[in-house]
């Protein structure tokens, strides 16, 4: 059966520190790969999306951005926090390309930025 | 631009009442719709899936209609338990998932 991993679970960051989140997928091949954030109050908002190794879409202009350096491997990152990027990161994968098959998701990071 | 709205945001209710909880969306292109369920803290877990081809799915005390025509769908919770206290999400799907903000249920014994 398909897993889902997210790390770490919480995080607490310095204003200006970077970031680093990984998600990993198992017991699937060639999923796609999504990273979601979803703010106090607000819904879901997708971020970035990857149907392949080095393949990344950005949805949201911001000072995050992700990369996909193994099939089953999606990472977040960003070089300098904001404040507004506190919130609640979600990893989801699909099997599936160009429609958007069912999502399934990780466990979720929540980070603080202070 | 596909926007979905959850009505209502809110629901408290007692053990074994029927529920309804609705979910609205601005543009019936949609490939299909997803109910989610998510516990505080917690990422979603998938409960339903309907096609844009089907009417309706159902699973266990759970029952899912899509009317895309109109642009709505409901989810119903039949003879609610203490543990299905969570917010509940829908989605819908054209190139990507939107969702909308949810329905933060409670059920109390």
């Amino acid at each position: 059966s398909q897993t889902i991993h997210q790390w770490p679970a919480t995080l607490v960051q310095p204003v200006g520190s970077p970031l680093s989140l990984e998600c990993t997928v198992e017991g699937t091949s060639n999923p796609n790969l999504y990273w979601y954030r979803q703010a106090a109050g607000r819904g879901l908002q997708l971020l970035f999306y990857s149907v392949g190794i080095g393949q990344i879409s950005s949805e949201v202009p911001q000072n995050l951005s992700a990369s996909r350096p193994q099939d089953r491997q999606f990472i977040l990152s960003s070089k300098k926090l904001l404040l507004s990027d506190s919130g609640f990161y979600l990893c989801a994968w699909s099997i599936g390309s160009g429609i958007v098959y069912e999502q399934y998701f990780g466990p979720g990071t929540r980070l603080t930025v202070t | 631009k596909q926007e979905v709205t959850q009505i209502p945001a809110a629901l408290s209710v007692p053990e074994g009442e029927n529920l309804v909880l609705n979910c609205s969306f601005t543009d019936s292109a949609i490939y299909n719709l997803q109910w989610f369920r998510q516990d505080p803290g917690k990422g979603l877990t998938s409960l339903l899936l309907i096609q844009s081809s089907q009417r309706e799915q159902t699973s266990g005390r759970l029952n899912a209609s899509l009317d895309k025509s109109s642009g709505r769908s409901t989810l119903y919770i039949a003879a609610s338990q203490p543990g299905d206290s969570a917010t509940y999400l829908c989605a819908v799907s054209t190139d990507k998932l939107i969702f909308g903000t949810g329905t933060r249920l409670q059920v109390f014994p």
